[in-house]
């Protein structure tokens, strides 16, 4: 089952813009993870936010999380068409021993030379 | 060093038929993570270890799938007259400590099942 939803499915910008994709959760978490997939190098890990954190930032990567809304934003700023790829959060759920992600369908990001 | 590795990258069979697809973790890693992903789909979980032991195996569709840890290392997930339906991509990752949500998931190429 999926438990995150990104908007949008898909964008399309210019090299040197920034891209803001969402993810809407529905369950209580310990920790929202994001994650980018190409067919080059599959699945890589970008950045961990807990749920006591409201906002995090490594490199061009900003990433914010609201617990009121069950939501979290990543931006990229500067994109760089080595940024094409699918993002996708991941979040864990709270409580038992649920160590699995639940993931969300991804947002598809096309940056244009 | 060496990251996870999934074997083979492709598979090909017939429905009815029996696989295995195997993952091996980084070096060293105690958890190990099983995942399928359909087309335009996010990752689906399906069975974590820790060790040698399957500590959550609650996303396993059905009983024709099962996997084994036996060594605390590679892992391999078996699925039994395989169905059409079966068709994705097997994505293996590992990750360092106990396998909390907190720790970073490493993960493989992924296995591409095809299943005619």
């Amino acid at each position: 089952s999926q438990q995150g939803e990104e908007d949008p499915q898909a964008l399309s910008i210019q090299e040197g813009e920034n891209a803001t994709m969402n993810c809407s959760y529905k369950t209580s978490i310990n920790n929202l993870q994001w994650y980018r997939q190409n067919s080059g190098r599959g699945l890589v890990h970008l950045i961990l936010i807990r749920s006591n954190e409201r906002e995090k930032h490594s490199g061009r990567l900003r990433v914010t999380l609201d617990t009121s809304k069950k939501s979290s934003s990543l931006l990229i700023t500067a994109s760089r068409a080595a940024d094409t790829a699918s993002y996708f959060c991941a979040t864990d759920a709270v409580g038992g021993n649920n160590r699995k992600l639940i993931w969300g369908l991804g947002t598809s990001l096309a940056v244009n030379p | 060093g060496a990251g996870v590795s999934q074997t083979p990258s492709n598979k090909v069979t017939e429905k009815g038929k029996y696989v295995e697809l195997r993952c091996d973790p980084i070096s060293g890693h105690t958890a190990l993570y099983w995942y399928r992903q359909s087309l335009g789909q996010g990752p689906e979980f399906l069975i974590y270890f820790q060790g040698t032991g399957a500590a959550d195996d609650s996303g396993l569709p059905n009983d024709r799938f099962f996997a084994v840890r036996p060594e605390g290392s590679v892992s391999t997930l078996k699925i039994q007259r395989t169905e059409r339906g079966d068709s994705a991509v097997y994505l293996c990752a590992s990750s360092a400590r106990s396998g909390s949500g907190a720790d970073t998931q490493y993960f493989g190429p992924g296995t591409r099942l095809t299943v005619l």
